[in-house]
């Protein structure tokens, strides 16, 4: 399975303020994907990110809100605009991995405070 | 259209005896399955996963899991729970997406 980093592990922000995620996997990957873990409860999809096309996004989430670049086979951001104390979670990144293409793996996530 | 249901928000086991994590799935066609677990302040690690063959599946940790197509289930097992065990366990359905149960807080007591 692929190695997954995220940077920063943790952040408190101003509302406001925009805060920019990174993914970071130790092998190419085709397929990259971001999840949000609001408190207490399960992993929502935000966006598909495939390097050299647009970001896929989910009912309810939108590119304004939620920037995805994804710039090459290795590497993604996720950024967090206009926060709000809503938008305290935890921000996971996640690749299929392993020669499989069913099988998803995941990085530790960034735990967001807003204040 | 997909979704997994858990029906346990928690459960508490005594270190040493077993314990089951129950698991339902909607999904059209066959399913491919699979268990998480994240323990606190961590993201989350793949524990096993189903696609086709042998029902019963094996994964890390001494977990194990059953499909039952006939009764939609994917339930995760594991004979002698130690304290490490105490986490929150996710299970999952692959269709279109991978679609994630509510989880599962085991507390283990001593």
């Amino acid at each position: 399975s692929a190695v997954i980093s995220q940077k920063p592990s943790r952040d408190i922000c101003q509302r406001g303020t925009s805060l920019t995620i990174q993914c970071q996997v130790d092998s190419q990957v085709t397929m990259m994907f971001w999840y949000r873990q609001q408190p207490g409860q399960s992993l929502t999809l935000i966006a598909t990110a495939n390097q050299g096309s647009e970001a896929t996004y989910e009912s309810g989430f939108v590119i304004d809100k939620f920037p995805i670049s994804r710039p090459n086979l290795t590497f993604s951001t996720l950024t967090v605009s206009n926060m709000s104390p809503e938008d305290s979670s935890i921000y996971l990144c996640s690749v299929l991995s392993g020669g499989r293409t069913d099988t998803q793996y995941f990085g530790p996530g960034t735990r967001l405070t807003v204040l | 259209a997909q979704s997994v249901t858990q029906p346990d928000i928690h459960i508490t086991v005594s270190e040493g005896a077993s314990l089951e994590l129950r698991c339902n799935y909607s999904y059209g066609a066959t399913p491919y399955l699979f268990w998480y677990v994240q323990s606190p302040g961590q993201g989350l690690q793949l524990l096993l996963k189903y696609f086709s063959g042998d029902t019963l599946v094996q994964g890390i940790k001494g977990f194990e899991a059953e499909f039952k197509r006939s009764q939609s289930s994917f339930n995760l097992r594991k004979p002698s729970v130690h304290w490490s065990d105490a986490a929150e366990y996710f299970c999952a359905v692959k269709g279109y997406k991978l679609s994630f149960g509510a989880g599962t807080t085991v507390t283990v007591r001593a």
